[in-house]
């Protein structure tokens, strides 16, 4: 299977604990997302690569909140000093854009589910 | 700011008839718009998107969708509903020179035989 995938698929942690994600997006894709999306609610932007750049981080992102795409390949999310709040379902995309322009459709990985007790 | 709005949280139609997903948005300069599906345990999906062009855009499995600029509108049809198109809806749109997509909360579309 050449599509996206996000690792792990489930993640339960306690309060405080720090957390990391890993997406591997489709192989000739430059651009990568996260997105956080909870029950009843569409998925809500956090950030986006291309290639290894980060170019847009949202408001919601909290300093607790890092991605990082070192090589333009897979990307991490790291969530420190996890809260009760921070339950939700994680989910990567990527696509192939031209930078600062997005045409194409995003392709979604099954996400990952955290909860934080 | 932009804005995508999907007013429905729920439509339910019988199997072979028409259905109707509405979306509206609030994007500025140009907008890209798109429609996703997502399945139970499963990833979003793309279904179709307008660009630029014809108004009328088809997509996956039989869908299309209206672009209507002056009623800030993108709502998804299909001539003919199936039970297998039961799923969640989600409605998606950025502007001409953003990275940042925002996605509607989704309308959960049910089928019934």
């Amino acid at each position: 299977d050449t599509g996206v995938s996000q690792n792990p698929r489930h993640k339960i942690t306690k309060r405080g604990q720090n957390v990391t994600f890993r997406c591997d997006p489709i192989s000739e894709h430059n651009r990568l997302y996260w997105y956080r999306q909870t029950l009843g609610q569409g998925p809500e932007f956090l950030t986006y690569f291309q290639n290894e750049a980060q170019l847009e981080k949202s408001r919601l992102l909290s300093d607790r909140f890092s991605a990082e795409r070192p090589k333009g390949s897979f990307s991490t999310l790291e969530i420190q000093r996890t809260e009760q709040g921070d339950s939700a379902m994680y989910l990567c995309a990527s696509s192939l854009d031209r930078a600062f322009a997005a045409y194409n459709e995003q392709f979604f990985g099954p996400g990952t589910r955290l909860t934080v007790l | 700011a932009q804005s995508v709005a999907q007013p429905e949280d729920q439509v339910n139609v019988a199997e072979g008839n028409p259905l109707t997903v509405k979306c509206t948005y609030s994007v500025s300069g140009n907008p890209y718009l798109f429609w996703y599906v997502q399945y139970p345990n499963r990833g979003l999906q793309f279904l179709l998107k307008y660009i630029t062009g014809d108004n009328l855009v088809k997509g996956s499995y039989g869908f299309e969708a209206e672009f209507n600029k002056s009623q800030t509108s993108f709502h998804l049809k299909k001539p003919s509903a199936l039970v297998s198109d039961s799923a969640l809806y989600f409605c998606a749109g950025l502007n001409t020179n953003a990275g940042k997509s925002t996605f509607g909360d989704g309308t959960t579309l049910t089928v019934k035989p």
